[in-house]
């Protein structure tokens, strides 16, 4: 069965530092892979989208890496600040209209 | 100006009950999901409706349906409610034509059921 892992359940990072959280899939052929932010009491919030054909994409502070031979994504956030603290979500997509398949998140924290 | 809204916000109610959830998307989007995300905060597929196709994932229970009076709504009916129902169920849209697949949530519901 289709399986994403994402890296350690919390994450510490002092401000001012990049952040790097870690996807990693089995059994998924994604053709794009999407990163959200989940704040407590909210819905995920779109951060970024990255498509099978593409290596790398850059927001502002985000940049994700797609690596489809590996299966595996890297989301950064350069210059940390605590605002950044949340639960990131990594998605993967078919390219249908079948939903997204989320891994289970990774809790943010951004010390000062 | 709200992009995809869902009511009520939290829901409490007794097991064997039925209810319903309203999502409503103003984005003009053709596509609308509905997610489950358990009590451990993993974020579930349950529906994708998509011009009038309905996509539904194998492990929902059938005591769930959704019903689309419009391309701008799509809500979740529940009978004979469990105590498992209880989550928080999101509601998303998309644009899949034009292959813009980011999807927009709306705040979730938080059901109870007691």
């Amino acid at each position: 069965s289709q399986k994403i892992e994402q890296n350690s359940e919390a994450l510490n990072i002092q401000e001012g530092k990049t952040a790097t959280l870690t996807c990693n899939y089995t059994n998924y052929s994604p053709a794009y892979l999407q990163w959200y932010r989940q704040d407590p009491g909210r819905g995920p919030v779109f951060l970024l989208l990255i498509r099978e054909n593409e290596k790398e994409k850059r927001k502002e502070r985000l940049k994700v890496t797609f690596d489809t031979t590996l299966k595996q994504s890297l989301f950064h956030i350069t210059a940390s600040q605590p605002a950044d603290s949340a639960t990131y979500l990594c998605a993967l997509g078919s390219g249908g209209a079948d939903g997204l398949t989320f891994g289970k998140g990774t809790h943010l924290i951004i010390q000062p | 100006d709200t992009a995809v809204s869902q009511t009520p916000k939290y829901l409490v109610t007794q097991m064997g009950n039925d209810k319903s959830i309203k999502c409503e998307q103003n984005l003009g989007h053709d596509t609308m999901y509905w997610y489950k995300q358990d009590s451990k905060k993993f974020l579930k597929i349950m529906f994708s409706y998509n011009n009038k196709e309905l996509i539904i994932n194998e492990t929902v229970p059938n005591r769930f349906s959704p019903k689309s009076p419009d391309k701008a709504h799509l809500n979740l009916h529940i009978n004979s409610l469990e105590l498992g129902d209880s989550a928080v169920y999101f509601c998303a849209s998309s644009q899949i034509q034009g292959f813009s697949y980011e999807q927009y949530f709306g705040p979730g519901t938080r059901l109870t059921v007691t």
